[in-house]
């Protein structure tokens, strides 16, 4: 059964801090590790990472994934109050499936 | 708003109610999902379309009934719900199998 690990659970930090969240898999017939921001209801698209090493940037926060060691990381750096959500890690497995595994997310709370 | 819509975005049913959840998609996308999301767990997929057919039905009991008439548009229609099916139900689309494009959700709850 294909499973992905998120930690930590929920954060608090204060504005101006960076923070590391991380995202553990296994999962059969790896393909694509994705990240999403849920803060009312519908997520939205973050990142999809398939190559091991190269990191993905969009403005203050930044993504890399190690398919050896089946983990991810996101990293926002100088984290705004805007920044307060959840952050959904989902793996997709290989060419002809649809099957997204999601984690159950890390809650950032950014306090002023 | 984002290119996919859902209707009713809140509802609350008795557990002898049937009703249905529409999504509707404006992305040109070719593939249809119905995830469903409970507190403290991991968005769940129940089903999958693409191009009008079924590719993924994950186990999903049958009070809950998709309906895929073409790719814009996704019904999940439901029947003799139980107090655990209490969730927020989001549609989402994507091209092949690529990031998926949430709708807004519809919180669902049974009484």
């Amino acid at each position: 059964e294909d499973k992905v690990v998120q930690s930590p659970l929920s954060l608090v930090v204060h504005e101006g801090d960076t923070v590391t969240l991380n995202c553990s898999y296994e999962v059969t017939n790896f393909r694509s590790l994705l990240w999403y921001k849920q803060e009312k209801k519908a997520p939205t698209f973050l990142f999809m990472l398939t190559s091991s090493g190269i990191e993905k940037k969009s403005g203050r926060l930044s993504s890399i994934l190690d398919k050896k060691e089946l983990f991810s990381i996101l990293n926002i750096t100088a984290t705004q109050t805007g920044d307060s959500a959840i952050y959904l890690c989902a793996v997709l497995r290989g060419a002809g499936s649809y099957q997204l595994t999601f984690g159950k997310g890390t809650k950032l709370s950014v306090i002023p | 708003e984002t290119g996919v819509t859902q209707t009713p975005r809140h509802l609350v049913m008795g557990m002898t109610n049937k009703k249905s959840l529409k999504c509707e998609q404006h992305l040109g996308h070719n593939a249809m999902y119905w995830y469903k999301q409970s507190a403290k767990k991991p968005l769940e997929l129940m089903f999958v379309y693409n191009f009008k057919e079924q590719t993924e039905n994950n186990s999903v009991p049958s009070r809950f009934s998709p309906e895929c008439p073409n790719s814009s548009h996704l019904f999940l229609h439901l029947h003799t719900l139980q107090p655990e099916d209490s969730a927020l139900y989001l549609c989402a689309s994507s091209q092949d199998s690529g990031s998926l494009h949430f709708g807004p959700g519809t919180r669902l709850t049974v009484t």
